[in-house]
């Protein structure tokens, strides 16, 4: 079975630029989320997905958002790049919003100049 | 607030050996833990889960221990091994408050192994 899939895998974007990052969940999970890893640190909640609806927010600037289609894969945009914004960006599925682990993909390479 | 630390940054052991990766939680709402192990370019890999109403669970070369009276958490991998060097975190939910997808990730170790 295919495991969680990112696209692109890596990404070059200038400051000010928006970007759209996207996410193939595991066949058969409803639930997926987005999370932010800078450079030596543990990665950080971004939003959960479930059956299309947004189920949290981390703490992030409404620059980021996301969403979640039919078949269940999902977009994360950011608008206004900032330097800041330069880190690995993972999406994670997972059969059901809790109660079940969350399944990682290899995730996106976000550098901005 | 909600943390989740590490105790030792780096872990260096040799093949063979046992290797005990400890975690610390503050969130004493937490009641779901997780061990994750990030290679390099890659995205974290499931190892084990554990439930608050446990202490210990076993899987296949790895122990997860909980201490909740503490709040501590520890991985254990027996006979280590190359292909276990990477970086490991642990991740903390609170299931009862519905935050299934919201984990809140430690700094990480990183586990190096000596031939």
């Amino acid at each position: 079975d295919a495991g969680v899939t990112q696209s692109p895998t890596h990404l070059i974007k200038t400051r000010g630029q928006q970007v759209t990052l996207r996410c193939s969940p595991i066949s058969g999970h409803k639930s997926v989320s987005w999370y932010q890893q800078v450079l030596g640190q543990g990665p950080q909640f971004i939003f959960q997905y479930y059956e299309k609806e947004e189920r949290g927010r981390g703490n992030f600037p409404d620059r980021f958002s996301a969403r979640q289609f039919p078949n269940y894969s999902s977009e994360l945009n950011v608008n206004a790049l900032l330097l800041g914004d330069s880190a690995l960006y993972l999406c994670a599925s997972s059969w059901t919003a809790s109660n079940s682990p969350l399944h990682f993909g290899n995730g996106t390479r976000l550098t901005v100049t | 607030g909600e943390s989740v630390g590490l105790h030792l940054p780096t872990l260096s052991v040799q093949e063979g050996d046992n290797s005990i990766i400890n975690c610390a939680y503050s969130n004493s709402a937490s009641d779901y833990f997780i061990w994750y192990k990030q290679e390099s370019g890659k995205g974290p890999q499931f190892i084990i889960d554990i439930r608050s109403n446990m202490d210990k669970r076993q899987g296949q070369r790895v122990t997860v221990l909980l201490n909740k009276t503490v709040k501590h958490l520890s991985l254990q991998i027996a006979a280590t091994q190359p292909g276990d060097s990477a970086v490991y975190f642990c991740a903390e939910n609170s299931l009862i408050y519905n935050q299934g997808g919201k984990l809140i990730f430690g700094q990480g170790t990183e586990l190096s192994v000596k031939p």
